[in-house]
């Protein structure tokens, strides 16, 4: 077990809602990073936050937001909910801004109908 | 821009066989490779990794090798078992913290 816990973990929602999804980072990880993966598909990039503020994004629009708290845990935003946005969303947690290492939770399975 | 290759997609061995995953990457700033396993309904396990300014790293029945020329690396697992069985991922970044681009991903069966 990697520590870094994430809820709900399974999710069922429309198109055109929102979504709320959230991480507890391991104990001392002060990076926690998100990622989406599609079924059959590698894990993308969705974007990185380092004590509470984003330091890297990836090719995602601007509806996937997100937060880190004091406490740095995190959570995961997509509004307007479309079919393609059905994945498992990891997230992943790093000791400090400069480790290499991320340890990723079981994941979130988002279901849009 | 930034892309992994992984081959083959699925893979199946005999059980006590070895198996051999294979990477691709097109950033020559690359300089952290990890690898990891996921099995079903659970997130990735990092089970090697290796930096670029190393050749090759090995724990136990796992081996992993780099060619920065080539701009390859790749996954060794010798005498195989069935709880091997998973889905096995390579990934690269570049600099320190920077975000994983993963492979498509091998599934590997091993056969009693």
């Amino acid at each position: 077990e990697t520590g870094v816990t994430q809820s709900p973990t399974h999710l069922i929602k429309t198109r055109g809602q929102q979504v709320t999804l959230r991480c507890s980072s391991q104990s001392g990880h002060n990076t926690v990073s998100w990622y989406q993966q599609a079924l059959g598909q590698g894990p993308q990039f969705i974007f990185q936050y380092y004590r509470e503020e984003e330091n890297g994004r990836g090719n995602f629009p601007p509806r996937f937001s997100g937060l880190q708290f004091p406490n740095y845990s995190s959570e995961l935003n997509v509004n307007a909910l479309e079919l393609d946005d059905s994945a498992l969303y990891l997230c992943a947690s790093s000791p400090e801004r400069l480790t290499l290492i991320r340890f990723f939770g079981p994941g979130t399975r988002l279901t849009v109908l | 821009g930034e892309n992994v290759e992984q081959h083959p997609s699925t893979l199946s061995v005999q059980e006590g066989d070895s198996a051999v995953i294979k990477c691709t990457y097109s950033d020559s700033a690359s300089n952290y490779f990890p690898w990891y396993k996921q099995e079903l309904g659970k997130g990735p396990q990092l089970i090697i990794d290796i930096r670029s300014n190393v050749g090759e790293k090995k724990d136990q029945r796992i081996a992993v090798t780099l060619n920065k020329t080539a701009k390859h690396f790749s996954l060794h697992i010798t005498e195989t078992q069935p709880e091997d069985s998973a889905v096995y991922f390579c990934a690269a970044s570049i600099g320190q913290g920077g975000k994983l681009i993963f492979g498509q991903g091998t599934e590997l069966s091993v056969k009693p």
